[in-house]
């Protein structure tokens, strides 16, 4: 069975500081990865997405992945109360061939 | 206007009640999907379908039944409400034609059955 797995938390960050939010997926079939963002009782929101290895990078926001370590990651630089959340990490099958796998999600808190 | 819209997005239902929960979206996308969101336990997905002649089971499909009206509808079924039903449920399409599948969520419907 497929599986994403994220540390719960709740991940407590100074603001302004970096937050850096971690994921590991089962499936090496998986192709392309994703991080959401949720508030609490409202919808899922993309942030990034990711498909080759390395770093990308998006305003405040840097992916990480690394296939042959099967690792995924969110860093959030200058960190705002406003990035408090819970943070979905998401990966599909290749091609979409059953939709996405979603973590449970890490609940993210920016200390003012 | 909201690209993906869901009906209702409260529902408060008893035991044994058929319940339908409705989505339409307007992003021209093939795929559609149905999740259900519990705290503690994140996203699962109950059905997707890929276009108006292809409905798939997913993780979670028992006691839940799917329709494909349309290329821009997908209704969720509970054909006889439990209890544990009780969750957040959203809706979500992609596009068939592009190779990732970054998937685009409606605002969810909270379904309370007593």
């Amino acid at each position: 069975q497929k599986e994403v797995e994220q540390n719960s938390g709740p991940l407590s960050v100074p603001e302004g500081a970096i937050a850096s939010l971690n994921c590991t997926y089962s499936d090496r079939g998986s192709q392309s990865f994703f991080w959401y963002r949720q508030y609490s009782g409202k919808s899922p929101e993309l942030i990034m997405s990711i498909y080759s290895n390395g770093d990308k990078e998006d305003g405040r926001f840097t992916a990480q992945l690394n296939k042959a370590s099967q690792y995924v990651s969110l860093l959030i630089r200058d960190s705002q109360p406003s990035d408090s959340a819970t943070y979905l990490c998401a990966a599909d099958s290749g091609g979409g061939a059953d939709g996405l796998t979603f973590g449970k999600g890490t609940h993210l808190i920016i200390q003012p | 206007d909201a690209d993906v819209t869901q009906t209702p997005r409260n529902r408060i239902t008893k035991t044994g009640k058929r319940i339908m929960l409705e989505c339409s979206q307007t992003k021209g996308h093939d795929r559609m999907y149905w999740y259900r969101q519990d705290p503690g336990l994140g996203l699962r997905l109950i059905y997707y379908s890929f276009d108006v002649k292809d409905i798939n089971k997913g993780e979670i499909s028992d006691g839940y039944s799917v329709s494909r009206q349309a290329q821009a509808k997908f209704s969720l079924s509970l054909e006889s409400a439990i209890p544990n039903q009780t969750a957040l449920y959203f809706c979500a399409t992609s596009d068939l034609q592009r190779m990732e599948d970054t998937q685009y969520f409606g605002p969810g419907t909270r379904l309370t059955v007593l």
